[in-house]
């Protein structure tokens, strides 16, 4: 089945280092795909998305690209803030044999010292 | 436009009780999903309605269970509570399935 692995966290760097959270993935299809980011006490909000290989998302300085030929949407930020400090998740949204069951990696804990 | 919204925000049982919980989609939005979400266990889906229809379900035992209204809302309810059902409950909310997913902030459930 679809499955996405996350590097394991918690990531902790100085505030203005450079940050990449890998993901990786397995899935039937064509996948879109996806960087959550969730705050402390809050729900999941959608940061960036890539629809279809070579596809670049990018949001409020955070980017990732669709790398179809290694299978990996790994995320990357040249500065770090301390208000970046948050779990990430990376997850997938693919239809394989009919079932549309999205499937989220594990989530990585980021935390930024000033 | 109003984002999705749950209720209650948190919700303290005892084992064995019964708990419901509520969800609003956003507007135009017929698919709701429901994840779990145990210290250090990631999201886990539960369940997935569509148009009034379940339409996929987790891994978890027929005690979790839930329905959706025709105005596209959607409760869940979780029967007999164990201590392990203590977790945050997050309903998310999309167009049609290969849209992002759009989340509420969450039910933080208790199990004494």
């Amino acid at each position: 089945g679809d499955s996405v692995t996350q590097m394991e966290g918690p990531v902790t760097l100085s505030e203005e280092a450079f940050l990449t959270i890998n993901c990786t993935y397995t899935a039937t299809g064509y996948p879109s795909l996806f960087w959550y980011v969730q705050y402390p006490g809050e729900g999941l909000q959608l940061l960036l998305k890539a629809t279809k290989a070579d596809d670049k998302g990018s949001n409020k300085g955070f980017e990732a690209t669709y790398r179809k030929e290694t299978t990996s949407f790994h995320l990357e930020k040249g500065s770090v803030q301390v208000s970046d400090s948050a779990v990430y998740f990376c997850a997938l949204s693919a239809a394989s044999g009919g079932s549309y069951i999205p499937t989220f990696g594990r989530g990585t804990s980021l935390i930024v010292h000033p | 436009e109003a984002g999705v919204t749950q209720s209650p925000t948190h919700l303290i049982k005892t084992r064995g009780q019964q708990a419901t919980l509520r969800c609003s989609p956003i507007s135009g939005h017929t698919s709701v999903y429901w994840y779990q979400q145990a210290l250090g266990l990631g999201l886990q889906f539960l369940l997935w309605y569509d148009e009034g229809e379940e339409r996929n379900r987790g891994n978890f035992p027929p005690r979790f269970s839930g329905r959706q209204f025709p105005n596209y809302s959607s409760e869940l309810n979780v029967n007999a509570l164990e201590l392990e059902d203590s977790a945050l409950y997050l309903c998310a909310s999309s167009q049609v399935f290969r849209e992002t997913q759009y989340f509420g902030p969450g039910t933080r459930l208790l199990v004494l």
